[in-house]
């Protein structure tokens, strides 16, 4: 069964950037979209962004300006860069998989356990 | 942006009621929503997609139903381990919105 982990500081200054990856196990990066999503402390779910497997990506516009999402096949792992950070970044940041292959419907399954990134100084 | 209202936004029940929680679209999503469930210091859990269609594993006691911009999620009986925070999540447009979430909480 796939699993998702994520990986990366735990501590970012602010204005500097957020650098997070997402190692996928237990099957193949390929023919299916990944997402991140992330999770303010005692907030809601904000979507960020996703990349296809061939590269192709799709960012929340409310962070498009910094976001950038990249895909490594050959580590089976995807990751995110958060540049310009301040603490309203401050959250428990996700990766997750859409539930269908070859497709993006949006329906993600399965998800990381999360890394909480707080920005300080 | 598709904004998602849910509500209500935290529910008191007991163990074997039935719970029912909604979410609101904005406009109009058809059938594009999908329901989660989230424990404390945990990554949500997806429980319902395509508004009424169950994820593989998840008990049958959960259902989804609507279509358009009214939608629910249904817990026919109420069990322990179901006491959680809910979110619905719309997948129609770009970008992809969450509901603020329900708290089902013990009675």
């Amino acid at each position: 069964q796939v699993q998702l982990q994520e990986s990366g500081p735990g501590l970012v200054k602010p204005s500097e950037t957020l650098s997070l990856s997402c190692t996928v196990s237990g099957g193949s990066i390929s023919s299916y979209c990944w997402s991140w999503i992330r999770q303010p402390p005692g907030k809601g779910l904000e979507w960020i962004g996703y990349i296809y497997y061939n590269g192709n990506t799709n960012y929340n516009p409310s962070l498009k300006s910094r976001v950038t999402i990249s895909v490594d096949t050959s580590k089976n792992q995807f990751s995110l860069k958060l540049s310009s950070v301040t603490a309203a970044d401050t959250a428990t940041y996700y990766c997750a998989r859409d539930r269908e292959a070859a497709a993006f419907t949006g329906w993600f399954d399965p998800w990381g356990q999360g890394t909480l990134v707080t920005v300080s100084s | 942006d598709i904004q998602m209202t849910q509500s209500p936004s935290s529910v008191s029940a007991s163990v074997g009621d039935r719970v029912t929680i909604t979410c609101r679209a904005s406009q109009g999503i058809s059938g594009w929503l999908a329901w989660f469930q989230q424990k404390p210091g945990k990554a949500p859990k997806l429980l319902i997609y395509a508004a009424s269609s169950l994820q593989s594993g998840v008990p049958s006691r959960f259902s989804g139903s609507g279509s358009g911009t009214d939608f629910t999620l249904t817990i026919s009986s109420l069990q322990p381990e179901d006491f959680a925070t809910y979110y619905c999540q719309q997948a129609h447009n770009f970008p992809l919105t969450f509901g603020g979430g329900t708290r089902v909480e013990i009675k």
